[in-house]
């Protein structure tokens, strides 16, 4: 199984910050990563897929980056509405994995 | 509206069988792959089974497998999930959730609201 390591585990920052989160693949994937947020008590939300494609809806101030095993998820200007949790998740090859996530707090 | 539904959670005892089931609404189901994702309260997300649109492959995770079992009925616009031999590891809230284009190189663009499996004595 492909193992999705992400640092830092948990993030403190302010709103305006730019900050980056980081995932690595255990074994070349490609560009075959997607990112997610999730919220206390909600279901996860698609945020970018194919490493860089920003979902539709999805503020512009997040982009993914990277390629093969290491990939980033950069959040340009923080909104108090970001702070959550982040997950990359690989597509590669099944089962489908997800990193251990991100906390994002103030 | 673009929707899933699912329904079935509830508490059990350890060997327990509970079966889970998502509706889906506000687009044509058997166009998607569906997939099963479980998120352990405090942790992080773990995919537990996959089922392509006509259901020509299956997937599940290592820790599911031979104990969980994923169908669809596409006519009922429905996915399920009957699980087996449950054991207190299995205690999560169960997703539903939806993948365009085929089963392979997934990206889980909508999910349901989730249902709490809780295995517990």
């Amino acid at each position: 199984d492909i193992q999705m390591t992400q640092s830092p585990s948990s993030l403190s920052a302010s709103v305006g910050d730019r900050v980056t989160i980081t995932c690595r693949a255990s074994q070349n994937i490609r560009n075959y990563v997607n990112w997610y947020q999730q919220k206390p008590g909600k279901a996860p939300q698609l945020l970018i897929y194919v490493t860089s494609n920003l979902r539709s809806g999805v503020p512009s101030r997040f982009s993914g980056g990277g390629s093969g095993t290491d990939f980033t998820l950069t959040v340009g200007t923080l909104q108090p509405d970001d702070f959550a949790t982040y997950y990359c998740q690989q597509a590669y090859s099944s089962p489908w994995t997800f990193g251990q996530g991100t906390q994002l707090e103030i | 509206e673009v929707q899933l539904v699912e329904s079935g959670g509830g508490r059990v005892q350890p060997g327990g069988s509970l079966r889970l089931s998502c509706v889906a609404s506000g687009f044509t189901f058997n166009d998607f792959a569906m997939h099963w994702v479980r998120h352990v309260p405090g942790k992080g997300l773990e995919w537990v089974s996959g089922i392509s649109w006509n259901t020509d492959t299956i997937g599940y995770a290592d820790s599911v497998r031979g104990r969980f079992t994923v169908t669809r009925d596409n006519a009922k616009n429905s996915l399920y999930l009957e699980m087996n031999s449950l054991a207190r590891a299995d205690t999560a809230v169960y997703y539903c959730a939806r993948s365009p284009g085929g089963y392979s190189l997934p990206r889980f663009d909508i999910w349901g609201q989730g249902t709490l499996v809780t295995v517990s004595s």
